[in-house]
């Protein structure tokens, strides 16, 4: 049973608008939620996290929405730039971390 | 220098062959872990260790084993490796107290 689920494998956006990408979650009991982006032949790195007891967080042009009563997170990438194409994976901590299936983000110039 | 490192990088090998994949950090944490990442499934656990001399298994460790020979270093093991093992692996390393996980490069692994 997937405790985290990323159910769109890909998107495309053009240069300059706005990536989101989606994250849903069946665990009430997860308490930290971290995004992870991930280009070919390397490992994932860390992107940004958010607290269980926050709705928002933001770093540059990344923000992290979190709606608990939907068990939901959402990244958003404003403006996307080519260099943001890569896969992006979220994950919930709840003492292990449980991640999703992975979205593969195309920002086209 | 790569805080995270995994040796070998890439690794072709047959059925019922024995292969260690090693892991080394130099970032201090005192907790290591073992993923596998298949198309689609994203990343699983394989194996977890909060320090030394304490090991204990994840989510899919059937068919896997693995060593903290040191506090930086942990060897992941696969005793009589099968193709369904194909796979990238991934070794991550954390501060107790903190959530965010490092990884490292990965291993391409093929079993034939």
């Amino acid at each position: 049973d997937q405790q985290v689920k990323q159910n769109s494998p890909s998107l495309s956006v053009q240069e300059g608008r706005i990536s989101i990408l989606n994250c849903d979650y069946t665990n009430s009991m997860f308490d930290y939620f971290l995004w992870y982006k991930k280009y070919p032949a390397e490992g994932p790195t860390f992107l940004i996290s958010i607290s269980s007891i926050k709705d928002k967080n933001e770093d540059g042009r990344f923000t992290v929405f979190l709606n608990k009563s939907a068990k939901h997170l959402s990244l958003h990438i404003v403006p996307s730039q080519p260099g943001d194409s890569a896969v992006y994976f979220c994950a919930a901590s709840g003492g292990k971390l449980i991640f999703g299936q992975g979205t593969e983000l195309s920002v086209k110039p | 220098d790569a805080d995270v490192t995994q040796t070998p990088r890439n690794r072709i090998t047959k059925t019922g062959k024995r292969i260690m994949l090693e892991c080394s950090q130099t970032k201090g944490h005192d907790r290591m872990y073992w993923y596998r990442q298949d198309p689609g499934l994203g990343l699983r656990l394989i194996y977890y260790s909060f320090d030394v001399k304490d090991i204990n298994k994840g989510e899919i460790s059937d068919g896997y084993s693995v060593s903290r020979q040191a506090q930086a270093k942990f060897s992941l093991s696969l005793e009589s490796a099968i193709p369904n093992q194909t796979a990238l692996y991934f070794c991550a390393t954390k501060a107790s107290g903190l959530e965010t996980q490092y990884f490292g490069p990965g291993t391409r692994l093929l079993v034939l």
